[in-house]
């Protein structure tokens, strides 16, 4: 069965850091470009992040840039969404998606709440 | 950016009706959209992917059409588990962006 298993979500301060997983398996990871897309309590959908099949690219909303940062282990079959100066409008379900812009397969999210 | 802007915001209506959710980007994008349906606590679902091809699954009701700003998803059968928030995600260029969202609710 193709899946995406995020982990990693939770309570952190104002400035903190956090660092988000994502498990794949099904299907032939390394092939895929892969993204990270949230939404916020209330929100809608907003796109943050991609990467590509060997992670030599990868793309950014602006309102991340220099603060998020995209990786994966092909190896592991594993996405990962490391996330420092965290600010309350990053509040959100986090969700890990199969493609680089148009997105087949989903997690089921995992939440992030920025608070003091 | 690429806006995309997406009508209505929200509806109501009842199980049968046809239902058209309209998505009118900033730019010219192809047909580089793709439409999603997301319940509550839910992973959000691709329905259609290139403006008008069904996602395999997905029941023949829905449809896509469009392409360049204009584009529009039909239900043409309301059934009670349609009822949802739609999104339109437009994938021409960076930042990938999604409309506000179409909220279809029960009449």
């Amino acid at each position: 069965e193709v899946q995406l298993v995020e982990s990693g979500g939770g309570l952190v301060q104002p400035g903190g850091s956090l660092r988000l997983s994502c498990a794949a398996s099904g299907f032939t990871f390394s092939s895929y470009w892969m993204s990270w897309v949230r939404q916020a309590p209330g929100k809608g959908l907003e796109w943050v992040a991609n990467i590509n099949q060997d992670g030599s690219e990868k793309n950014y909303v602006d309102s991340v840039k220099g603060r998020f940062t995209i990786s994966r282990d092909n190896a592991k079959n594993s996405l990962y969404l490391q996330m420092n100066s965290l600010r309350a409008e990053d509040t959100a379900v986090y969700y890990c998606t199969r493609g680089g812009g148009t997105f087949d397969i989903w997690g089921q999210g995992t939440m992030v709440t920025v608070s003091s | 950016d690429i806006q995309m802007t997406q009508s209505p915001s929200s509806l109501s209506a009842s199980v049968g009706d046809r239902v058209t959710i309209t998505c009118r980007a900033s730019q010219g994008i192809r047909n580089d959209l793709g439409w999603y349906q997301h319940k509550p606590g839910k992973a959000p679902k691709r329905l259609i992917y290139a403006a008008s091809s069904l996602q395999s699954g997905v029941p023949s009701r829905f449809s896509g059409s469009g392409s360049g700003t204009e584009f529009t998803l039909t239900i043409s059968s309301l059934q009670p588990e349609d009822f949802a928030t739609y999104y339109c995600l437009q994938h021409n260029s960076y930042p990938r962006t999604f409309g506000q969202g179409t909220t279809v609710e029960i009449k």
